[in-house]
C-alpha cells in the first residue's frame, strides 16, 4: 500500500530554533506539494515541485521558508528561524504516476513553537 | 482566478440520515473537482473527483457527488451516514490558471454524525 511519509510527526520547538520536516513522496510521483493547515488560513499551499524543480513557491515566506528535493525520494521544508505564527501542522502530497491529476496525502507534521 | 466556497462550516446529522455537503466554485474554464475527508490527527484522504465525461460521481465509502456547471456546484451526497463517517471534509479545484496539478481548497465541512 503505498503511502507518503512525513517525520516527524510533531515538533516542538522553541522561537528562533531551525525545523525541518521531511517527507517521502510516492514511488513513481514527480509532483511534491507542501501546504499548512491552520484554523484561521484552512489549507494554504506553500510550495509545489515537479521532477524535483521548484515550480511555485508563492506561498511561502521567503525569508524564513526553504523547500527543496535533494532527490525523487525526499523533500524537506525547513523553517528558520521558527516564530509561534508558524505553529500548524504541514502536510505534504504527490501527485503524478498514473493519476496524474490526483494528490495523496502525508499525514502531517504538527509543529508547535513555542 | 480560481476559488471554493463551502457554504457550511459545520452539518450535524444523525446517524442513517442522509446528508448533502454544498460546494461552489467559481472559475470560467474547465475545471477538475475533488472531495478530501480529514479524519482527527490524520491527512487528507481522497473521496472523489470529476474530471470530465458523466456529472454523477461515486467515490468510496458510499460517497456521490454531482457536477452541475451552470450552477458551479460540486455538493457531496450520502443517503445513509455512519458514526465513523464524523470528519472534516474538503472541496477542490484544479484547473488551467494553478496548473491542473495546483488545488484550491474550500474552508472545509465539518460533518457530526450523532447516534
Amino acid at each position: 500500500d503505498a503511502r507518503v511519509t512525513q517525520t516527524p510527526r510533531h515538533k516542538v520547538t522553541e522561537m528562533g530554533q531551525e525545523v525541518t520536516m521531511r517527507c517521502q513522496p510516492i514511488l513513481g510521483h514527480n509532483t511534491v506539494f507542501w501546504y499548512r493547515q491552520t484554523m484561521m488560513q484552512g489549507l494554504e499551499l506553500l510550495a509545489y515541485f515537479r521532477n524535483r524543480a521548484p515550480l511555485d513557491d508563492s506561498g511561502m515566506p521567503k525569508d524564513r521558508f526553504s523547500a527543496e528535493m535533494p532527490d525523487a525520494t525526499l523533500a524537506t521544508l525547513k523553517i528558520q528561524p521558527s516564530e509561534p505564527r508558524d505553529s500548524a501542522v504541514y502536510f505534504c502530497a504527490s501527485g503524478g504516476g498514473q493519476e496524474t491529476d490526483t494528490q495523496y496525502f502525508g499525514p502531517g507534521t504538527r509543529l508547535t513553537v513555542l | 482566478a480560481q476559488s471554493v466556497t463551502q457554504l457550511d462550516s459545520q452539518v450535524p446529522v444523525f446517524e442513517e440520515a442522509p446528508v448533502e455537503l454544498r460546494c461552489n466554485y467559481s472559475s470560467s474554464v474547465s475545471v477538475y473537482l475533488f472531495w478530501y475527508v480529514q479524519y482527527p490527527n490524520q491527512g487528507l484522504q481522497l473521496l472523489l473527483k470529476y474530471l470530465s465525461g458523466s456529472t454523477l460521481v461515486k467515490g468510496i465509502n458510499g460517497f456521490e457527488a454531482e457536477f452541475n456547471k451552470s450552477q458551479t456546484s460540486f455538493h457531496l451526497r450520502k443517503p445513509s451516514v455512519h458514526i465513523s463517517d464524523t470528519a472534516e471534509y474538503f472541496c477542490a479545484v484544479s484547473g488551467p490558471s494553478g496548473g491542473y496539478n495546483k488545488l484550491i481548497f474550500g474552508a472545509g465541512t465539518r460533518l457530526a454524525v450523532h447516534p
